[in-house]
Parts: C-alpha cells; sequence; structure tokens
C-alpha cells in the first residue's frame, strides 16, 4: 500500500506552459517536503510546508499543504527547460520526533523547448 | 559548510561479495537516514540511527543488512553476501534532529551486482 500518492507520474510539456503536481494520502502528516532529483543525483529539497493551509513561494514555483494536512500541491508557472526532473513528496507522519520521510510515488517532469 | 558526502558513488560487487556504503552527515548534524532506490521506483525508508543507536530499523531487510553510526566517523550500510536483488542506489540523508527535522541527501551510491 502507497502511503503517498502522486499524479501526474508522468507530464510532457513545452516551455512556459504551466502545471501542478499532486500529493495526495489519507493520512495526516506532521510535515512535509517537496524534493527535485536529477539523474544520478540524490533528492535535493525544495521546500518544508508544517502548517494545514500553508502557502509557500519559490519564485515560480507555489507548494501549499492542504487544511487537514493531507496533501498537498506544487504548482510551476512558466515552466523552463530546467525544470525538468522527478519531483517528490516526504512526509513525516510523528509529531516532534526526529522520524523518517514516507515518500511519493514521483512524478517526472519534462519541459521541451 | 559540506553537504552529506557519500562514498563510493558507484560501488560494482559480484554475487556472494560483501558491500561497505559510506556516509559523513552534514556538520552538527548527529541523525542519519538510510533510503534505497530501486530502478524506477520511490524511494524506501531503510534505517534510522543517532550516533551509536539505531532507532528505527524497520524498512531493513532482515538478513545480511546492517548499519551502524559510531561515536567517530561516518556511518556504515554493510550488506552481506549480495544478490542481483540488491542493485538499487542507496542515500543517506542527514539531520538535526528536532523541531526542524529537514532531511538533506547525499549524492547516492550506486550499487550494481554482477
Amino acid at each position: 500500500t502507497q502511503l503517498l500518492e502522486q499524479s501526474p507520474q508522468f507530464l510532457s510539456i513545452q516551455e512556459g506552459e504551466n502545471l501542478t503536481v499532486y500529493c495526495n494520502s489519507s493520512s495526516v502528516f506532521s510535515s512535509l517536503q517537496w524534493y527535485r532529483q536529477e539523474p544520478g543525483e540524490g533528492p535535493v529539497l525544495l521546500v518544508t510546508v508544517v502548517t494545514g493551509g500553508e502557502v509557500k513561494k519559490l519564485k515560480r514555483l507555489t507548494f501549499q499543504f492542504g487544511d487537514a494536512r493531507k496533501d498537498s500541491s506544487l504548482h510551476i508557472t512558466a515552466a523552463q527547460p530546467g525544470d525538468t526532473g522527478l519531483y517528490l513528496c516526504a512526509g513525516i507522519l510523528n509529531t516532534g520526533t526526529a522520524s523518517k520521510l514516507t515518500f511519493g510515488t514521483g512524478t517526472r517532469l519534462q519541459v521541451t523547448l | 559548510n559540506a553537504g552529506v558526502m557519500q562514498n563510493p558513488r558507484h560501488l560494482v560487487r559480484r554475487r556472494g561479495q560483501e558491500a561497505r556504503l559510506r556516509c559523513s552527515p552534514m556538520k552538527g548534524h548527529s541523525h542519519v537516514y538510510w533510503y534505497r532506490q530501486l530502478p524506477e521506483e520511490g524511494l524506501k525508508f531503510m534505517v534510522y540511527l543517532q550516533k551509536e543507536n539505531i532507532i528505527d530499523e524497520s524498512g531493513m531487510p532482515k538478513e545480511r543488512f546492517s548499519a551502524e553510526f559510531p561515536k567517530e566517523g561516518p556511518s556504515i550500510l554493510r550488506i552481506q553476501q549480495v544478490v542481483r536483488g540488491d542493485s538499487a542506489a542507496y542515500f543517506c540523508a542527514s539531520s538535526p534532529g528536532v523541531p526542524k527535522n529537514i532531511q538533506y541527501f547525499g549524492a547516492g551510491t550506486r550499487l550494481s551486482v554482477l
């Protein structure tokens, strides 16, 4: 059973388009992190959200944590080829503990010219 | 401030050999996590260690796999008598612990078992 489901699994768009990636669960997370991973490298942290309803912006990327802390979304505005990569959401279930990350299934994004 | 360092980056072993993967956490981080990424799959948690202690090993296979994080030196993930199914990318992450339990990842060790 996959605790965190991401959709879509694959996304191929042209430069300049907007896109949204979803991360859904039936479990409540104390915090959720988004990472981007490029081939042959480790995941690189993009953002951490901890409060239900929280919205964080990072240049053209907007992250939202659901009110119930069960889901999250990543919106990219005016995508660029440099945004290409594997996007992973990862949540921590236990509040107040240094606990393991549960990763989503991943969304592979390709942005073409 | 150096990031999480893993070595080797690539490791080739024949079936039955031992694999030792090393991870040096970021300076000031005392929490280390190991994750495994099989081809075309997501990252799966294996083990969580804090200096000299295993805190959570719920993701570790019951046999052949072990991990340690000694008082001095890097964390080691050890796989004995490797099999082809152990071929994967193994990632280490470190964290300063609560309250900001943010995990930073190394570049990984890619293990290939022939």
